[in-house]
């Protein structure tokens, strides 16, 4: 059964550094979603992107975040500047046809954070 | 008031009980539900998926969606050991944008 993919499992940084999580799509999705959880707490959406553009965003996707999907096939999440309090788990999702009987959004693992 | 209110239990039941998991909204232009089963430290799993109102079965699991009370249920049947999970609801409305529940921790004892 096709799956999303996310490297790295794990990542640990320094507070200021720059991270980039990374996320492969199931290939014929077109859709892509980022999502955290601050450990102990819901599942967030951070930013939604379509044909190469964000769609849509929450208000925690600030300056310091950005996305692009630089090649086709990776999809990633870049935090600029990062700051004690983004670290969570990061999850990526992809959905096929939007509105399409059956269809949503299929998540990967998820990416830890630590920042220190 | 949240947009998206669910129980986070725990919710413990022996084997073989049925289970009832549920979620209230404020959102009426919400179309979208869905379940999804996180185990710990792990990615949301999709489990049912339903527009509008109405029911879903699917093997041991039934989704429920009353949008005019706004209410959404999850009922497992024959519960299993497996089955112990946190357990959250999601849904959205013609945007991208879907909103989660605080999700219901469910332990099913051997």
């Amino acid at each position: 059964e096709p799956e999303v993919t996310q490297t790295p499992s794990h990542q640990v940084t320094q507070m200021g550094q720059e991270v980039i999580l990374r996320c492969v799509p199931i290939s014929n999705h077109l859709y892509f979603y980022w999502y955290r959880q601050i450990l102990g707490q819901k599942v967030e959406f951070l930013v939604s992107f379509y044909n190469n553009e964000i769609s849509e965003k929450s208000e925690i996707f600030d300056d310091q975040f950005s996305v692009e999907r630089p090649d086709g096939s990776n999809f990633t999440l870049k935090i600029r500047s990062t700051k004690l309090e983004d670290s969570a788990m990061y999850f990526c999702a992809t959905e096929g046809a939007r509105g399409a009987v059956g269809e949503t959004q299929y998540f990967g693992p998820g990416t830890r954070l630590l920042v220190l | 008031q949240k947009e998206v209110e669910q129980d986070p239990g725990p919710l413990s039941v022996p084997e073989g009980a049925i289970v009832s998991l549920n979620c209230t909204y404020s959102n009426s232009a919400f179309q979208y539900f869905m379940w999804y089963r996180q185990y710990s430290r792990k990615g949301p799993e999709l489990l049912m998926y339903t527009y509008s109102s109405g029911n879903k079965e699917d093997g041991r699991f039934t989704a429920q969606v009353d949008k005019s009370s706004k209410y959404i249920s999850l009922f497992i049947r024959d519960s299993q050991p497996s089955d112990s999970a946190t357990y959250l609801c999601a849904m959205r409305g013609g945007g991208f944008k879907t909103i989660f529940g605080a999700g219901t921790r469910l332990f099913v004892k051997a």
